[in-house]
């Protein structure tokens, strides 16, 4: 069955501490990794995707897999990134997302 | 950038009653629409896919006499819950897609439904 976890429902740091947010994943096939992220207030939006292996807001994130993995990282935390972020994979379409239950990242100051 | 309209943003009916959401890409043609379903402090959990004048493809255990989507047109696309119950309480999120080869999906605000 698909599935998706990541395991930290909550993660805190402090501004300018480098900040993983771990996903892992159980999908047929060989699926496409996304990472949503929805700030305060606003609606989900794409953070970035593994096809395009760019770099957003600083955060890149690795897919591994061996280990069915696509952890989220940033060396250096804004308080800005404070958000929740979700991890998704789909399948080769695009299409049948299955989203993790999200990480909430708190960035203190 | 690609903006996704909902309507209402909330609202309240008694049970019983059937309730309408509209999903509207703004400024783009979707040729797909996702409808998604999250309980409180839980993920989004898609219910069906629709692509523009065919049926909607629904995710296993979500009925689909219950909730009946149609994406009459490349940018509307509309969820009718019917015959509402207070479990069908939830915040209902479309998102659309404007097909080739982007996989971006841009999601609306998400309309809360409260059935009482």
């Amino acid at each position: 069955a698909q599935r998706v976890t990541q395991p930290e429902k909550l993660l805190s740091v402090f501004k300018g501490a480098p900040v993983e947010l771990k996903c892992n994943y159980s999908y047929s096939g060989s699926p496409e990794l996304f990472w949503y992220v929805q700030y305060s207030r606003q609606r989900l939006q794409l953070l970035l995707r593994h096809i395009s292996r760019e770099s957003i807001k600083g955060f890149t994130a690795d897919l591994n897999k061996g280990e069915t993995s696509f952890h989220l990282k940033k060396p250096f935390a804004q308080e800005e990134d404070s958000a929740m972020y979700y991890c998704a994979p789909a399948d080769n379409y695009g299409q049948n997302f299955v989203f993790g239950p999200g990480t909430r990242l708190s960035v203190l100051p | 950038g690609a903006v996704v309209s909902q309507h209402p943003s909330r609202v309240i009916c008694k049970s019983g009653t059937s309730v309408k959401i509209e999903c509207r890409s703004l400024d783009f043609q979707a040729t797909t629409m996702f409808w998604y379903r999250q309980f409180p402090k839980q993920s989004l959990m898609l219910m069906a896919t629709s692509n523009e004048g065919s049926k909607a493809t629904y995710e296993q255990g979500v009925e689909k006499d219950k909730f009946l989507i149609n994406h009459a047109s490349l940018t509307l696309s509309t969820l009718t819950v019917t015959s509402a119950h207070p479990e069908d309480s939830s915040f209902y999120i479309c998102s659309a897609r404007s097909g080739g080869y982007s996989y971006e999906q841009y999601f609306g605000p998400g309309t809360r439904l409260t059935v009482t």
